[in-house]
């Protein structure tokens, strides 16, 4: 069974770095294919793709927040961590983790953490 | 960056009622789109991939239609579980966006 489960602080405060860990079961992601993405959604809003992570160690990210993420993965832990530097209360959201796999298509996002939610205020 | 737009914003149906919602890419995406329906305190749940492709464990009354820039969610009978927001996304040039959601509620 595929699990993932995101963890880190719930409140942060205004220009602080925000850092994530996406702790995960069932797959590696040193399997040829796999990834791990972060994506986020504000209270009542959509959902927003963040940054991607590959078996190959290649790195995605988001074209409006690629200045502020960086993604990585420890293989033999089975965690993936997005640190998001100066933070605003616009990024309050819940985080999720997510997997998929690289096919050459949509590449969609079939297994996902349950989330957790960040408050920035100071 | 492609932009999804998804109609209608909300929609309002009866349990065993057709619902029909669309996603419109403002380029072509070929076929590489996917559907989600998400509930109220719920992480996502993937339907639908690479347009028209159910996902493990999708009830058959769930499909996926289009191509190009045009898709279409069919639900052929609403069951009282699929009250929801449906998103849709697309990959292009490694980069993801997701369109801004459907609900479809109770009428």
């Amino acid at each position: 069974q595929v699990t993932l489960r995101e963890s880190g602080p719930a409140l942060v405060k205004p220009t602080q770095t925000l850092t994530l860990t996406c702790t995960f079961s069932g797959f590696s992601l040193s399997t040829s294919g796999m990834c791990v993405s972060w994506i986020r959604q504000p209270p009542g809003k959509a959902l927003e793709w963040l940054a991607l992570i590959d078996w190959d160690d290649d790195k995605y990210y988001s074209t409006s927040l690629k200045t502020r993420l960086t993604i990585s993965k420890d293989t033999s832990k089975n965690q993936v961590v997005l640190t998001m530097t100066n933070m605003d209360p616009v990024d309050t959201a819940t985080y999720y983790c997510a997997r998929s796999q690289k096919t050459g298509a949509t590449d969609a996002f079939d297994i996902w953490g349950q989330g957790t939610m960040v408050t920035v205020s100071s | 960056e492609i932009v999804l737009t998804q109609s209608p914003a909300t929609l309002s149906l009866s349990p065993g009622e057709r619902a029909t919602l669309s996603c419109r890419a403002s380029q072509s995406v070929s076929s590489y789109l996917a559907w989600y329906q998400q509930k109220p305190g719920q992480a996502p749940r993937l339907l639908i991939y690479d347009a028209s492709n159910r996902a493990t464990g999708i009830p058959a009354r769930f499909s996926g239609s289009g191509s190009g820039t045009d898709f279409t969610l069919t639900i052929s009978s609403l069951e009282p579980e699929d009250f929801a927001v449906y998103y849709c996304q697309q990959r292009s040039n490694w980069l993801f966006t997701f369109g801004p959601g459907t609900k479809v509620d109770i009428k």
